[in-house]
């Protein structure tokens, strides 16, 4: 049950676009079109962005998507606004009803 | 109002116990698969455990044969018997409900603090 690989961090203006990376393995990402993401401002509880690789839950805007390819899945957010700045964290369900998170990426609207 | 909240978090004694306890209303609680998700201070969040609405149980290594996950389907409540604490276990604890094996709703989490 090793973490899934993302980059500590990201950054880019507002009305930019940015792409978050989420690297497992075979046994997870791989395997499984279950990969969720996740949003998490300071002191919250986290929030379902994205599940089913590229789903949106009811309310989240259209400008999260996501995407996978192999064993790396993607979370790009659009015309990014201030109030997206948050820690970001993949997730996938890795068989044997169990799941493995991401390190998480933190994502600064410069 | 749909919600999950945990309580029972505090501070204990590595090698001590601690049970924690999540609350849910406004939803059909017994048909609703449940885990436990925690985050330790300034890192990111690890699963730690999972209870279908069939009451099949599974743990993630770091807690298998300390910790135990139950729930009340009368009392619309979740458990977490947590035996043999460590330091590392040091964390946040939200209770979390799963569909299309994602977490869509989340507590606002109890403060589990391990230390002498």
């Amino acid at each position: 049950q090793s973490a899934l690989t993302q980059p500590a961090s990201v950054s880019g203006s507002p009305g930019q676009s940015i792409t978050i990376s989420c690297t497992g393995t075979s046994s997870d990402v791989g395997s499984y079109n279950f990969v969720s993401w996740y949003q998490q401002h300071p002191d919250k509880a986290p929030k379902l962005m994205i599940y089913e690789v590229y789903k949106r839950p009811s309310g989240v805007s259209n400008r999260f998507s996501g995407s996978k390819s192999g064993n790396t899945a993607s979370l790009t957010i659009s015309g990014l606004q201030a109030e997206d700045e948050a820690d970001y964290y993949c997730c996938s369900y890795a068989g044997s009803l169990t799941w493995v998170f991401g390190g998480g990426t933190q994502l600064t609207v410069l | 109002e749909v919600q999950l909240v945990e309580s029972g978090g505090g501070l204990v004694q590595p090698g001590g116990s601690l049970r924690l306890s999540c609350a849910a209303s406004g939803v059909t609680f017994s048909t609703y698969h449940m885990n436990w998700v925690r985050q330790a201070p300034g890192k990111g969040l690890e699963w730690v455990s999972y209870i279908g609405s069939g009451y099949n149980i599974y743990y993630a290594d770091s807690v298998k044969g300390r910790f135990a996950i139950s729930r009340d389907n009368a009392k619309n409540s979740l458990y977490l018997q947590m035996n043999s604490l460590r330091d590392e276990d040091t964390a946040v604890y939200y209770c979390a409900s799963d569909r299309d094996y994602a977490f869509h709703l989340w507590g606002q989490g109890t403060m589990v603090t391990v230390s002498s």
